[in-house]
């Protein structure tokens, strides 16, 4: 039973145009939501969060925007560029477990120059 | 080193045969996580060590998974009597304390023939 759900296994977008990202959950007790970026052959590295207390939390290029009530969240990235290809996997964690992350099966972003 | 170090990189054994991986965190870093990458799937939990002892085994899947950690620094994961679905990539990660980001390693694919 996934509780952390990325319905779109792929997205390609053109360069310099923006890039949505799509996570919702189903776990009512997680409160801590993260977005981790893998590149091929490599492990997943850190690239945003968000706690439930908060409805969007911005980086950069990065924004990540969280719907309680909807359980969704979404990850923005404008603009694009061609380095952001990569898989992007969301994650989440609570309940007082915060050192366990549920991760979704990730997102494939292809960004075409 | 400056990051999460797991080898070896890729390990391929004949079903039933015993592998230990090895996981090498960041200096320092006193929280350590095992997790496991199937094809097609996003990191699933299996292991989380505080210091020496493990703080949460939950997610390995059966008594043939062990993992240890007998200094506080370096991990192993062992598997024995390898199966043909023990396939896949293990991730290690390290952070500074419980509920702190996490460093990802870049994987051990294990493939068992």
């Amino acid at each position: 039973d996934q509780q952390v759900k990325q319905n779109s296994p792929s997205l390609s977008v053109q360069e310099g145009r923006i890039s949505i990202l799509n996570c919702d959950y189903t776990n009512s007790m997680f409160d801590y939501f993260l977005w981790y970026k893998k590149y091929p052959a490599e492990g997943p590295t850190f690239l945003i969060s968000i706690s439930s207390i908060k409805d969007k939390n911005e980086d950069g290029r990065f924004t990540v925007f969280l719907n309680k009530s909807a359980k969704h969240l979404s990850l923005h990235i404008v603009p694009s560029q061609p380095g952001d290809s990569a898989v992007y996997f969301c994650a989440a964690s609570g309940g007082g477990s915060n050192y366990k992350l549920t991760f979704g099966k990730g997102t494939l972003l292809t960004v075409n120059p | 080193g400056a990051g999460v170090s797991q080898t070896p990189s890729n390990k391929v054994t004949e079903k039933g045969k015993y592998v230990e991986l090895r996981c090498d965190p960041i200096s320092g870093h006193t929280a350590l996580y095992w997790y496991r990458q199937s094809l097609g799937q996003g990191p699933e939990f299996l292991i989380y060590f505080q210091g020496t002892g493990a703080a949460d085994d939950s997610g390995l899947p059966n008594d043939r998974f062990f993992a240890v950690r007998p200094e506080g620094s370096v991990s192993t994961l062992k598997i024995q009597r390898t199966e043909r679905g023990d396939s896949a990539v293990y991730l290690c990660a390290s952070s500074s304390g419980q509920g702190e980001k996490l460093f990802f390693g870049s994987g051990t694919q294990l493939s068992v023939l």
